[in-house]
């Protein structure tokens, strides 16, 4: 069945320390797709970033960069000298082909506080 | 980018009547639309994926009956909460997916508080 677990419930830091949000999910598709949305105070869902089951590549936006390990079914989210504007919740998502309608999952969410 | 308004933002009602929210898609053709709800402080949980002019498919422990989903055209679907009570009150979230892409498209939500 497919799940995502977001282990940490809230993480707080200090500005301008790096901070990695875990994302670990459970498929049996070999086509699925991963994503991290960012939800501010405000309630809207701002996108982050979309992966596919094909593309294990890193990537980095900015001070934002993501680790996909399909070994560890792993999608890990890190911010690099984070700011106090980072503080919001973090979900991560999963969606299978398999649904035909590529409904979303979507884990716990990780609550990250930014000090100043 | 693709953008999809939600109307109303918030909405208060007395307990026992219905609140219908719109979702639009503005700039693409939905063929998929999906709601969900948000409690405080909790994940988004599914409640439902509509088609156009197909009816709805709820998730497990969602009550169809109250919580009536319209798709009636690419572009809108609606959402009426039937007989609101307290327990109804949540952030309410829309999103759409287009013909081609997978990708889901979320609206800005409705927070809705029943009295």
């Amino acid at each position: 069945a497919q799940k995502v677990t977001q282990a940490q419930t809230e993480i707080s830091v200090v500005e301008k320390e790096d901070v990695t949000l875990d994302c670990v999910y459970e498929t049996r598709d070999t086509t699925y797709y991963l994503f991290w949305y960012k939800q501010p105070p405000s309630g809207e869902l701002v996108f982050l970033i979309r992966r596919n089951s094909f593309d294990e590549q890193n990537e980095i936006s900015g001070r934002y960069s993501w680790n996909f390990q399909k070994s560890t079914s792993s999608f890990n989210f890190t911010i690099t000298a984070s700011q106090v504007v980072d503080s919001a919740v973090y979900f991560c998502a999963l969606s299978e082909a398999a649904s035909g309608t590529y409904k979303y999952i979507f884990g716990t969410g990780t609550r990250l506080k930014v000090l100043a | 980018g693709a953008v999809v308004s939600q109307h109303p933002s918030w909405v208060i009602c007395k307990s026992g009547t219905s609140v219908k929210i719109e979702c639009r898609s503005l700039d693409f053709q939905a063929t998929t639309m999906f709601w969900y709800r948000q409690f405080p402080k909790q994940s988004l949980m599914l409640m439902a994926t509509s088609n156009e002019g197909s009816k709805a498919t709820y998730e497990q422990g969602v009550e169809k009956d109250k919580f009536l989903i319209n798709h009636a055209s690419l572009t809108l679907s609606t959402l009426t909460v039937t007989s609101a009570h307290p327990e109804d009150s949540s952030f309410y979230i829309c999103s759409a997916r287009g013909q081609v892409s997978n990708e889901q498209f979320f609206g800005p939500g409705t927070r809705l508080t029943v009295l």
